[in-house]
């Protein structure tokens, strides 16, 4: 079984703070994503990358940065917290079969609250 | 833009009926997917369609694709309070394109 873990499910951080939120995937998967869910706008696209070093600007970019170093681990990075990125964040690992999109799994997500 | 919306946004049924969720799409795609999000958790993969197929099975699921009208349906069969979840349709752009694109999913309520 795919296994996408989040390394907090709860965060609490104050307004100005750095915030890193970490996505581990242990099945070789190539593409790599992060979301926001938030009440009646369901899931948007931040960043997403699609190998070690490279990343592309998702639906919502502004305000976040990513890095993924390794394969398996893809951080996303709030340099300068506020309380509008006060939500629900989700990691999703899919693996590149083709051109097309393919089944995503996802991580149980992390609860940020931004005081 | 969303390009999948769900509809509805949400439905309340009683054990053992079933339930039906439409999702409609704007532009041409590849495949098309469902999900479900228990309360608080990750969304997790149902089935995945592709434009050439009309329907699909998976246990107590169907899914139809109409790629005429980019419409879709998911039909869960005597559902169980164990289905209560959110569902969410979810398309990718038709190109080689990584990315999927999510509707605001439909909160599906099953009462005992």
């Amino acid at each position: 079984d795919v296994k996408v873990t989040q390394s907090s499910r709860y965060l609490v951080k104050r307004t100005g703070e750095k915030v890193f939120l970490e996505c581990v995937q242990d099945m070789d998967h190539e593409n790599m994503f992060w979301y926001r869910q938030d009440p009646g706008l369901g899931l948007r696209l931040i960043y997403f990358s699609y190998d070690v070093k490279m990343k592309e600007k998702g639906d919502i970019p502004e305000g976040y940065s990513v890095s993924r170093e390794k394969k398996e681990r893809f951080s996303l990075i709030l340099e300068s917290a506020s309380t509008n990125q006060t939500s629900m964040y989700l990691c999703a690992s899919s693996p590149r079969q083709g051109g097309a999109q393919e089944t995503q799994y996802f991580g149980p997500g992390t609860r940020l609250l931004v005081l | 833009s969303q390009q999948g919306e769900e509809d509805p946004q949400a439905l309340s049924i009683q054990e053992g009926e079933n339930a039906t969720m439409n999702c409609s799409y704007k532009t041409s795609i590849n495949n098309l997917q469902w999900y479900r999000q228990n309360s608080g958790r990750g969304l997790v993969h149902l089935i995945l369609i592709r434009s050439n197929e009309r329907e699909k099975h998976s246990g107590r699921l169907r899914v139809t694709l109409d790629t005429s009208k980019k419409s879709s349906s998911l039909l869960i069969t005597a559902s169980r309070a164990a289905d209560t979840a959110s569902y969410f349709c979810a398309t990718d752009s038709g190109g080689s394109n990584y990315k999927l694109t999510f509707g605001k999913g439909t909160l599906l309520t099953v009462n005992p």
